[in-house]
């Protein structure tokens, strides 16, 4: 059975940092495209970043870059998210998903872990 | 940035009947398109990808079809469980992958 679990959300006060973590089991999760999804409360989805399967690549959303840092490590099938500076707008549940490559779907998706900025 | 649009925001339909909800790409997404679905306090489900193909388990009362900037997913006879929000995604503008805002599908 395919799963994902993130974890290491919380409450921050602005400025403040988290770093996210998300589990992979039941699938090759080197084989995958790993991404980071938020969803503000009562909002849509928004893609935040991606890492290629080796790790070699690395993209962000604007609203992010310079900001978050996404990385992984496949030897213990985990993908993180670094995020410094919060802001109050970063505040949403945190989704990691995996797709097949560059051009591809987000075939997996974890339950989400709610990152919250406030003082 | 490529903007994509869904309509309605909200549609309201009985069980046992379709439902079709659209999305508008604001330039050409080819074929990289795919459907997501989500219920309340859960994670987004992939249904369809490549505009058209069903994700493994779901039911074929689910089709998408559409290619360049318009895309519609219908839904054929509508079950309780299927009342919920569905977003479109573009994959062919990376590494911007842009969703829509969603569609809420709900019980008339």
């Amino acid at each position: 059975e395919v799963q994902l679990v993130e974890s290491g959300g919380g409450l921050v006060q602005p400025g403040g940092s988290l770093r996210l973590s998300c589990a992979a089991s039941g699938f090759t999760f080197s084989s995958y495209w790993m991404h980071w999804v938020r969803q503000a409360p009562g909002k849509g989805l928004v893609w935040v970043s991606r890492i290629n399967s080796d790790g070699s690549s690395t993209s962000y959303a604007d609203s992010v870059k310079g900001r978050f840092t996404i990385s992984r490590d496949n030897a213990k099938n985990t993908l993180y998210l670094q995020m410094n500076s919060l802001r109050a707008e970063d505040t949403a549940v945190y989704y990691c998903a995996g797709g097949i490559g560059i051009v591809a779907s987000f075939d997996y998706w974890g339950q989400g872990t709610l990152v919250t900025v406030s003082s | 940035e490529i903007v994509m649009t869904q309509s309605p925001a909200t549609l309201s339909v009985s069980p046992g009947e379709r439902a079709t909800l659209s999305c508008r790409a604001s330039q050409s997404v080819s074929s990289n398109l795919a459907w997501y679905q989500q219920k309340p306090g859960q994670a987004p489900r992939l249904l369809i990808y490549g505009a058209s193909t069903r994700a493994t388990g779901i039911p074929a009362r689910f089709s998408g079809s559409g290619s360049g900037t318009e895309f519609t997913l219908t839904i054929s006879s509508l079950q309780s469980e299927d009342f919920a929000v569905y977003y479109c995604q573009q994959y062919n503008n990376w590494p911007l992958y842009t969703f829509g805002q969603g569609t809420k599908l709900e019980i008339k």
